[in-house]
C-alpha cells in the first residue's frame, strides 16, 4: 500500500518568492506522483506529475523534484503569484484498490 | 472549465433520506470516478466506472451505490443518510480505463455539496 503525507497544512509566501511544498511517501515501489491544485468551490485540477525515471519535471513556473532515497518529493513554484493561493494535493495513483490517494493537502497563501 | 458537470451544486436533506448525485463526464472520456471530501479531510476514493462497468471500489459504504449509463453519465446514490455523510462529493473523468498517467489525468467537476440535517 502507499501513503502520502503532507506534513505542512499551511504555508504563507511573499509574492515573487519561491514556494516549496513537501510530500513524503511510504512505499518506494510506487514512485509515481501527481500534484493537484484546488481553489475553493472548485474541483481539483491536475498540475504536474513525476515518475521514477526522472528526478525532476518542470512546467513553466512549476517544478517537482523526486528524492527516491528519502521517499520525498517537493513542488517548487517560482515566482509565486497571488493566483497560486490554493490547496495543493500530493497524490499517488498506486494505493492498492484506491485509484488515487489524496493527502489532506497544503493550503498555500501568497501574500501580495 | 474542466468539462465535467455535476448536479446539483448543493443539496440539503434530512437524515434517513435518499439522494442521487449526477455526473456528466467530459466528451470522449469513458471513465468516471467518485470521491468524497469531508470537512478538513483529503479526498477519499469511492468508486470507478469504465464504459458502464464497475472497475474498482474504495471505501464506499454499503448504503452508497453508483452506476454508469450507456451515455456515460454516472449517478451516485446515497441512502439512509446520516449526519456524517455531509460532505463534498466530486466526480472526475478520464479518457482511459487504467491509472491516470501523464496524458490522461483526472478532470474533476466542481462537486455537489451535500448537507444532511
Amino acid at each position: 500500500d502507499q501513503q502520502v503525507k503532507q506534513n505542512s497544512p499551511s504555508l504563507s509566501v511573499q509574492e515573487g518568492r519561491i514556494s516549496i511544498l513537501n510530500c513524503d511517501y511510504t512505499n518506494s515501489m510506487f514512485d509515481y506522483f501527481l500534484w493537484y491544485k484546488k481553489y475553493p468551490a472548485e474541483g481539483p485540477t491536475f498540475l504536474i506529475s513525476i515518475s521514477s525515471i526522472k528526478d525532476k519535471n518542470e512546467d513553466g513556473r512549476f517544478t517537482v523534484f523526486l528524492n527516491k532515497s528519502a521517499k520525498h518529493l517537493s513542488l517548487h513554484i517560482v515566482p509565486s503569484q497571488p493566483g497560486d493561493s490554493a490547496v495543493y494535493f500530493c497524490v499517488s495513483p498506486w494505493a492498492g484498490n484506491e485509484k488515487l490517494t489524496f493527502g489532506t493537502g497544503t493550503r498555500l497563501t501568497i501574500i501580495p | 472549465d474542466s468539462g465535467v458537470t455535476q448536479t446539483p451544486k448543493h443539496l440539503i436533506t434530512a437524515t434517513g433520506q435518499r439522494v442521487t448525485l449526477r455526473c456528466s463526464p467530459r466528451s470522449g472520456d469513458l471513465s468516471v470516478y467518485w470521491y468524497q471530501q469531508s470537512l478538513d479531510q483529503g479526498l477519499q476514493f469511492l468508486i470507478h466506472y469504465y464504459n458502464g462497468e464497475e472497475r474498482a471500489k474504495g471505501n464506499i459504504l454499503e448504503r452508497f451505490s453508483a452506476q454508469q449509463f450507456p451515455d456515460l453519465h454516472s449517478e451516485l446514490n446515497l441512502s439512509s443518510l446520516e449526519l456524517g455523510d455531509s460532505a463534498l462529493y466530486f466526480c472526475a473523468s478520464s479518457v482511459g480505463d487504467d491509472l491516470p498517467w501523464y496524458n490522461s489525468p483526472l478532470h474533476f467537476g466542481n462537486g455537489t455539496r451535500l448537507t444532511v440535517t
